[in-house]
């Protein structure tokens, strides 16, 4: 069994200061993660994975993300928050095989003040 | 990387009308592939997979249905929409085997009156 937990449905932060966007997950295996960003009307857009590679990992727009398995989390970060990165992000837990169970969190919108 | 076409981009239909909405896939052959519908405020609910010509498993008990009549084409369908049909539809596919990474279209807005 496979859950994703989005810790903050909203954050709000102003612009040039740092974001958090918080994810716990929960997995019987070694899982695969995302996360995604979707702005209004658009489909979603994967910023970053984790595949059990490098435990940092770098996405686009300046985002990264680390998977502490100790604390089965998979936080998302950036060091300064543009308006542009207004939206709403999703983490995702993802299985195994042919068919990879997707499970995905109930996301968490990011405003950003100017 | 995969391109999801995804249409039509947006309709209003009345309550009772039938429902089509269109998806193919470029950039991948034998993909898996996903309808997903987000209601107003709400996350993402699955509400179809396949994973090849013909086999559709659903998650969610409904009025709607899902064919897919080629490897690459994935087609939404109800024959009587409801009210509570309304909603933002996303088609995705994924790589059979790979790590689970999702490939989006651009969505569809469904209005039902």
């Amino acid at each position: 069994a496979q859950s994703v937990t989005q810790l903050d449905s909203h954050v709000s932060v102003s612009e040039g200061t740092p974001v958090l966007l918080r994810c716990n997950y929960s997995s019987s295996y070694s899982p695969s993660l995302f996360w995604y960003v979707q702005h209004p009307n658009k489909g979603l857009q994967l910023l970053l994975k984790y595949t059990s590679a490098a435990t940092l990992v770098k996405g686009i727009n300046g985002f990264e993300a680390e998977f502490k398995k100790s604390e089965t989390s998979f936080h998302l970060t950036k060091p300064s928050a543009h308006m542009s990165d207004a939206a709403e992000y999703f983490c995702v837990v993802s299985g195994s095989g042919g068919y990879q169970k997707v499970t995905f969190g109930t996301g968490t919108k990011l405003q950003v003040i100017p | 990387s995969q391109t999801i076409h995804q249409w039509p981009a947006t309709l209003v239909q009345p309550v009772g009308s039938p429902l089509s909405l269109e998806c193919t896939v470029e950039g991948t052959s034998n993909p898996n592939l996903y309808w997903y519908r987000q209601a107003a405020g709400r996350g993402l609910q699955l509400l179809f997979y396949s994973v090849g010509i013909g086999q559709i498993s659903s998650e969610v008990p409904q009025n709607l249905s899902a064919s897919r009549p080629q490897d690459r084409q994935f087609i939404l369908s109800s024959k009587k929409l409801l009210l509570s049909d309304s909603g933002f539809y996303l088609c995705a596919s994924s790589v059979t085997g790979g790590t689970g990474e999702l490939f989006f279209g651009e969505g569809s807005r469904l209005t039902v009156l």
